[in-house]
């Protein structure tokens, strides 16, 4: 599965949009890109993925450029809640998912 | 569903001693993944079973660590002899398929292991 790159750590003000993005320049054609977050002392959890079309659900927002090689996350109006570890995966779904060093992001009041 | 079930939450036990790790997977999933986190390593996966069989368990770092899942419900990861470079949180986690599109891997809370 091809690898990510994500900064380490970001800040954003509460009620901004946060915007958390992710290299991944040798994704193959086949492979989804997934984004988990964990919440301190907790296990991770998925939030969205995408193939090729920007996404959207409930919790976020995932935009792919066209040539695939980077996205995006977005949180709308980040909260103090929404302070986590965030990975970026890309990944084709023949092997588990492997969890890189993620970016810390800390939502400030 | 009460989503992935881990017990115990913390561990302290003596370094050489037998360490069991216990995990409920959500009802339905056929795969069951274990992950080991520490600062310097960060997520690392250990083992995973479909349908109760263990298909990978390269990412397992000795011998010293085992893991079963006797049925659909219930997996164990066992450490023995136990040493203090296994102080770690471990995580097992659920999930319907490998891929797991739309709603991916449910993760449970953890077992915090200490071992000195």
């Amino acid at each position: 599965d091809a690898k990510t790159t994500q900064p380490p750590s970001m800040d954003c003000a509460e009620g901004r949009a946060a915007n958390l993005p992710c290299n991944h320049s040798t994704i193959s054609g086949n492979e989804y890109v997934y984004w988990y977050r964990q919440i301190h002392s907790q296990g991770p959890q998925y939030i969205i993925h995408g193939l090729k079309n920007n996404e959207t659900n409930e919790m976020a927002s995932l935009i792919i450029t066209e040539d695939r090689k980077s996205s995006t996350l977005i949180l709308p109006h980040a909260t103090l809640r929404d302070t986590a570890v965030y990975y970026c995966i890309v990944s084709s779904g023949n092997t588990p998912l492997v969890f890189g060093k993620g970016t810390r992001l800390s939502v400030i009041a | 569903d009460a989503g992935v079930i881990q017990s115990p939450r913390h561990e302290v036990t003596e370094m050489g001693q037998e360490v069991t790790l216990r995990c409920k997977p959500i009802s339905g999933h056929d795969y069951l993944f274990w992950y080991r986190q520490t600062m310097m390593r960060g997520l690392e996966l250990l083992i995973y079973f479909n349908n109760n069989v263990p298909i990978d368990d390269s990412g397992m770092p000795e011998d010293r660590f085992s893991a079963k899942m006797p049925n659909a419900s219930f997996s164990t990861l066992k450490i023995q002899p136990s040493e203090p470079r296994d102080s770690a949180v471990y995580f097992c986690a659920s999930s319907l398929a490998l891929r797991a599109l739309s709603y991916g891997y449910t993760f449970g809370s953890g077992t915090r292991l200490t071992v000195v």
